[in-house]
């Protein structure tokens, strides 16, 4: 069974400050690893990866995979509140476009 | 920028009543997924839909579901006899041919008494 876990499941750090999110996958036929922000309802698509070792960013948004050792992070720096929400991953199969979800993690930024 | 929207933003429906979702994707998408997220719990993949027709779903997506392009823009979802535990946020997501990115709307949230 396709597996994605992410850690950690709560963060709770000051603006300004640096996070990283993991996130492991177990996929058969894997794709591509996915990251989402979900603030109140729809997940918002950050970044698509595809290729190991190619460093994606947005602003202050960046994220990685490793293929080989099947994980991704996703890093925010200087942190700001608005950067509060559940950060979601997911995997991408091959064989068809179903996306397997992590739980996600729970970032709160304070002031 | 264009977005994936759904109707209604919250139903609420009596258990074993048929209710129905829409959504309309992004226009030059192809791929369309149905989504669902129980409270507190993980977004469960339910099923995908391409080229008029079912390419995947998951257990999850039994015979009280189903899914249909009824015109050029609506995707719908189908429930013909909610339960209790089909109380969840559905999504409705599509993408484009090439890049796979899949874009979510603001979901449905489905309350069954």
């Amino acid at each position: 069974e396709d597996k994605v876990v992410q850690s950690p499941l709560s963060l709770v750090v000051h603006e300004g400050d640096t996070v990283t999110l993991n996130c492991s996958y177990e996929v058969t036929n894997f794709r591509s690893l996915l990251w989402y922000k979900q603030e109140k309802k729809a997940p918002t698509f950050l970044f698509m990866l595809t290729s190991s070792g190619i460093e994606k960013k947005s602003g202050r948004l960046s994220s990685i995979l490793d293929k080989k050792e099947l994980f991704s992070i996703l890093n925010i720096t200087a942190t700001q509140t608005g950067d509060s929400a559940i950060y979601l991953c997911a995997a991408q199969e091959t064989s068809g476009s179903r996306l397997t979800f992590g739980e996600g993690t729970q970032l709160t930024v304070n002031p | 920028e264009p977005e994936v929207t759904q109707t209604p933003s919250h139903q609420v429906t009596q258990m074993g009543q048929e209710v129905i979702l829409r959504c309309v994707p992004i226009s030059n998408h192809l791929y369309f997924y149905w989504y669902r997220q129980i409270l507190g719990q993980k977004v469960e993949f339910l099923v995908s839909f391409y080229n008029n027709e079912i390419s995947e779903k998951s257990e999850i997506f039994d015979d009280q579901f189903s899914v249909e392009r009824p015109d050029g823009s609506n995707f719908t979802l189908k429930i013909r006899s909610t339960k209790l535990e089909d109380s969840a946020m559905y999504f409705c997501a599509s993408s484009e041919p090439r890049s796979l990115e899949a874009f979510f709307g603001q979901g449905t949230r489905l309350t069954v008494v």
